[in-house]
Parts: C-alpha cells; sequence; structure tokens
C-alpha cells in the first residue's frame, strides 16, 4: 500500500464539468506535487508545494487549479478540460524542496474526459 | 506513421538472469539522480538513488552506477525476478529542476 492515497481512482467527466483529486499524505513531508503521465510516457511536473505555498507551476493551463488547504492535503481543481487533458494524474510528496530526495508517489487517478 | 516515443524502449531477460537498464541523461550540472518502478496501474516506486559525488551505490539486489563523463547511469538489478517485470525510470535533478527519462519496460520470462 502506498503512504500517498490519491482519490478518485478513475474519473469519467464531461468538458464543462467541474471535479477535484484529492491527494493525502500522513508522513509529515512539507513538500507535494502534481504529474500528469501520457500512456508510454514519463510522469511530467505540473505543480509544487513546499510548506504549504505554490512554489512552480509549469505553465499550466488554468483550467487546472491546485489547492493545499494543509500539510497533509493536495487538491487539484478541474473545469472546462480537453479530450488531450485525459491521462493518468499523479501526486507526490518528499520531506521538502528542493528535491534531493525521493518523492513518494500515490497511484494515481486516471482521468477521462468525454 | 508512428512518432519517435510511442513505444517504450523494452527489455526481455530470463528469470534469475541479471538486468541491466541504460539511462542517458541530458544536463552535466545535474546532481542527484533516482531511479523508479512503475508496475502496471501503479504509481513510480522508488528504488535507489545517487548523488553526483558517487559513482556507484548498492542496495538489495540492485546497483546504480553514474558515469559523469558520458552522462549515463545504469541500474544494475541481479537475479531478476518475475515481479522485477514494470516500466524503470530514470531521473535527474538539476537546479530543483527534476526530469523522468523516458523509461525502459522490462519483462522477465519464466
Amino acid at each position: 500500500d502506498t503512504e500517498v492515497t490519491q482519490t478518485p481512482k478513475h474519473l469519467v467527466m464531461g468538458m464543462t464539468n467541474k471535479k477535484s483529486l484529492k491527494c493525502e499524505q500522513h508522513m509529515g513531508h512539507r513538500a507535494m506535487y502534481w504529474y500528469k503521465q501520457k500512456a508510454k510516457k514519463p510522469p511530467e511536473l505540473m505543480f509544487v508545494y513546499s510548506y504549504e505555498k505554490l512554489s512552480i507551476n509549469e505553465s499550466v493551463p488554468s483550467r487546472f487549479s491546485p489547492e493545499c488547504p494543509n500539510s497533509s492535503l493536495l487538491n487539484l481543481h478541474l473545469h472546462a478540460l480537453q479530450p488531450e487533458d485525459s491521462a493518468l494524474y499523479l501526486c507526490a510528496s518528499s520531506q521538502d524542496y528542493p528535491v534531493n530526495q525521493p518523492q513518494h508517489f500515490g497511484d494515481g487517478t486516471r482521468l477521462s474526459i468525454l | 506513421g508512428e512518432s519517435v516515443g510511442l513505444h517504450l524502449p523494452t527489455l526481455s531477460v530470463q528469470e534469475g538472469d541479471n538486468s541491466i537498464i541504460n539511462c542517458a541523461y541530458s544536463n552535466s550540472a545535474s546532481d542527484y539522480f533516482i531511479w523508479y518502478k512503475q508496475e502496471s496501474g501503479k504509481g513510480p516506486q522508488f528504488i535507489i538513488d545517487i548523488r553526483s559525488n558517487m559513482d556507484k551505490r548498492q542496495g538489495q539486489r540492485v546497483t546504480v552506477l553514474l558515469n559523469k563523463t558520458v552522462k549515463h547511469l545504469s541500474l544494475q538489478i541481479a537475479a531478476t525476478q518475475p515481479g522485477d517485470s514494470a516500466v524503470y525510470f530514470c531521473a535527474e535533478n538539476n537546479n530543483n529542476d527534476m526530469r523522468f527519462g523516458a523509461g525502459t519496460r522490462l519483462t522477465v520470462k519464466p
């Protein structure tokens, strides 16, 4: 079992829907990350939160909106997504940031946009 | 036609043999490297890491080798088992920018 928990595991939504992905860790890590992974490709970094503040936004479209309510939780709010946004969305955490240390990944939310 | 990157590089080995997975990294200033294993339907799982001031590090059944001269990283798995079948990613960190390599699919034949 992974120490980073992501919900839901699967999500199907239309292009006009609003939904949220959730991520939780209780390892006391102070850095949390969102990645996007397309089939047969490596994970691509989207956002980094360090001490609950957004540190990195890798030029992600505004239809993706991250939120870090506290040090254990990370959300990704979705609105007006496009079919090309269908992918596996991975959350990760590490002790702190910068990342000269392993990241712990959840098993992801598989998102399908109709 | 097909475009580069649609198919992962693959490595097929017999159970019990040793496996070597290679990775060419891009930035000579990268100072930290990680190998991750990703099984089907799961997130990447940390295997082993190495800092740029080392050229070899060993774990349980795994060894990572770093050759900074040619910007090459390798993962050696001893006595490969069916449970080792997965996609393996190397990742490099340069100035807080962690980037993943393309990945290699390892298949272990019984």
